[in-house]
């Protein structure tokens, strides 16, 4: 069965440091979606791409996060610096395909900023 | 704004019973509700989709209901196992965008 695959699964990185994550939709998904989970909460939306378009990042901190989608397949989410508050769960997600309406999610990528 | 609750937040039954979890909204225009399933430390896995047109969803021991008009949708878990701890979150869709209910973390002891 087709996966959402994201890397690296776990990351701990140092306050005003870089941070990367990536994130592979199933094939032939053209939505993908990048959430941020904090402990007990939901998930909330951070960047929504139609295929290598940006739809809805109103919620990115741009100033210090940044989401690119060159190809329209794989994905890309960078915090830099990153900050103390930035620890949270980052999930990635897709929809498309046979089944339209359903997002598929990855196993999230744990960040801690120490 | 969508505002998606789920009540309660937590939710502890002996094995074997049925039990159900409630989702709210306060947007009745939704294009469809998702249920998920959370393990600690993991990603989302979709249990059931249910479309706007739609009442309910059945997958094995799980049902859906959707009641668009009064802006809630129930999970009714039957014959609930100890596998079945979990947290439970809802999503509505409107138009291109999901809103996530903070969820409810089942215990079920055996």
């Amino acid at each position: 069965e087709a996966e959402v695959a994201q890397s690296p699964r776990y990351k701990i990185t140092e306050k005003s440091q870089a941070v990367a994550f990536w994130c592979d939709p199933i094939s032939g998904h053209a939505t993908l979606y990048w959430y941020r989970q904090i402990l007990g909460q939901g998930p909330e939306l951070l960047v929504q791409f139609q295929d290598e378009s940006v739809v809805d990042d109103s919620q990115l901190p741009k100033d210090r996060f940044s989401a690119e989608r060159l190809k329209g397949v794989d994905s890309t989410l960078k915090i830099q610096p990153a900050e103390l508050g930035d620890s949270a769960m980052y999930l990635c997600a897709s929809q498309g395909g046979v089944s339209v309406s359903e997002q598929y999610f990855g196993p999230g990528t744990r960040l801690t900023v120490t | 704004k969508q505002e998606v609750t789920q009540i309660p937040a937590a939710l502890s039954v002996p094995e074997g019973e049925n039990l159900v979890l409630n989702c709210s909204f306060t947007d009745s225009a939704i294009y469809n509700l998702q249920w998920f399933r959370q393990d600690p430390g993991k990603g989302l896995t979709s249990l059931l989709l249910i479309q706007s047109s739609q009442r309910e969803q059945t997958s094995g021991r799980l049902n859906a209901s959707l009641d668009k008009s009064s802006g809630r949708s129930t999970l009714y878990i039957a014959a609930s196992q100890p596998g079945d701890s979990a947290t439970y979150l809802c999503a509505v869709q409107n138009f291109n965008k999901f809103y996530f209910g903070s969820g409810t973390k089942l215990n079920v002891k055996p």
